[in-house]
């Protein structure tokens, strides 16, 4: 089965770059889509086809992808921002949809 | 804005059948969207079970694919989720969520999530 690979935590101090990376062998050929999920709370859509921001969401939060890996970066991290952050995407063939195990983001 | 609210039992016997709906509002569920479910355990991430069409047609998760039925009613504006033979490790949160096709399907609007616990 399908895996996307994130690293189980990253920590920053308030006004620092945070950057959360997912790896996936499938990532060349499909977007990679980010959720931030808050402790309680249902996730929320983040970046969307790679770069793209949905509306409401701060500017501080870009994305990339480069070969197999998708990069979320946060400019300038607020402690609002600490949260549990998912990459999703899909197989090469679209079949199998999955989500990346989960990175915990602290800011402190 | 669209949204969506789960429902259906919160406490599920080992080996039955684990039956949600999700009701939509402020967005007609015919409008030519895939609507999905997705589930996390307590304390775990995120896992995708399946999407569904208005027309009908339907993705599934491959690992529960065998177990998982997912249904619409346009005339009711919502979807639901049956999945059969469940066990203890099933207990999770269950959201549904909005899944906007480009090519792909991505959730894009999501329910606060209907804990179900799975217990004798």
């Amino acid at each position: 089965s399908y895996e996307l690979t994130q690293p189980p935590s990253v920590s920053v101090s308030p006004g620092q770059t945070a950057r959360i990376t997912c790896s996936g062998d499938a990532l060349p050929k499909k977007y990679a889509y980010w959720y931030q999920q808050k402790s309680g709370q249902a996730p929320v859509l983040v970046i969307f086809e790679d770069n793209r921001r949905p509306s409401g969401i701060p500017e501080r939060f870009s994305g990339s992808s480069s070969g197999t890996m998708a990069t979320l970066t946060i400019s300038g991290a607020q402690v609002e921002d600490e949260a549990d952050y998912y990459c999703y995407s899909t197989d090469s063939s679209g079949n199998h949809r999955v989500f990346g195990g989960g990175t915990k983001l602290t800011v402190l | 804005q669209v949204q969506l609210q789960e429902s259906g039992p919160r406490l599920v016997k080992p080996s039955e059948t684990l039956s949600l709906t999700c009701a939509v509002s402020g967005y007609s569920i015919s409008t030519g969207d895939y609507w999905g479910w997705i589930r996390q355990p307590p304390g775990k991430g995120l896992e995708w079970i399946a999407n569904i069409h208005h027309d009908g047609s339907t993705f599934s998760n491959p690992s529960l694919k065998s177990r998982v039925t997912i249904s619409v009613a346009p005339s009711k504006n919502q979807f639901s989720l049956k999945l059969t033979s469940v066990t203890a490790a099933e207990t999770a949160i269950y959201y549904c969520a909005r899944a906007l096709f480009n090519g792909d399907h991505y959730f894009d609007s999501w329910g606060r999530g209907t804990l179900v616990t799975v217990s004798s």
